[in-house]
């Protein structure tokens, strides 16, 4: 089984400035790993995921994420947000192989101007 | 392509009634999940299915919960004797098996009150 904490509830942050959304995880396993999005009354959108090769993943409105395993962390971070860029963020974990996913409890970014 | 729809997007019911909800999902996926998602926490995995078979359920969904997908296509989740601890936005997703990895296309969510 897989766990996944994330390590800030709430993170505020001005127009401009970076983020970093910190995600630790548990497995006996080798696992994927994955970031989404949501804003309010939405459902959940992919801004990236870590399957294999390159431990610094790209996603899409800028972000990216660093898979650290010796530390067991997926850190998400943006060098510049946007007002758009307020949402709750999720980290989530599956086994490989297998396609449930374990959720963190999120991460609420806010950005002020 | 036009995603995962859920239905309804809002559902207030009165304590004991019963509700019905309906994903179609992605026309291609043969693997559908339904999540619930309670104020400030993340998703919970409730069950999934390949094609029209009920793979797992979790020990969060209770007796009083019902999935199905017949014919592999839609797939609707009925909840009995609704509670207020029900209340929550459920989620419904879809995935191909076969691809390198999973990537899970969500829905936009029922948000279900019950009163």
């Amino acid at each position: 089984a897989q766990s996944v904490t994330q390590l800030d509830s709430q993170v505020p942050v001005f127009e401009e400035a970076p983020v970093e959304l910190r995600c630790n995880y548990s497995s006996s396993v080798s696992v994927y790993l994955f970031w989404y999005v949501q804003y309010p009354n939405q459902g959940l959108q992919l801004l990236l995921k870590y399957l294999s090769g390159s431990t610094l993943v790209k996603g899409i409105n800028g972000f990216e994420a660093e898979f650290n395993k010796s530390q067991t962390s997926f850190h998400l971070r943006k060098p510049s947000v946007h007002i758009s860029d307020t949402a709750e963020y999720f980290c989530a974990v599956s086994d490989l192989g297998y396609y449930k996913l374990s959720f963190g409890a999120g991460t609420t970014v806010t950005v002020r101007a | 392509d036009t995603g995962v729809s859920q239905n309804p997007r809002h559902k207030i019911t009165k304590r004991g009634q019963n509700v019905t909800f309906r994903c179609d999902p992605i026309s291609e996926h043969n693997r559908l999940y339904w999540y619930r998602q309670t104020l400030g926490q993340g998703p919970e995995f409730l069950t999934y299915f390949q094609n029209e078979a009920q793979l797992e359920k979790s020990r969060l969904l209770s007796d009083r919960f019902s999935a199905e997908r017949p014919k592999g296509s839609f797939s609707t989740l009925e909840i009995q004797r609704t509670e207020q601890g029900d209340s929550a936005m459920y989620l419904c997703a879809s995935s191909f098996m076969g691809q390198g990895g999973t990537e899970a296309f969500f829905g936009q969510g029922t948000r279900l009150t019950v009163v």
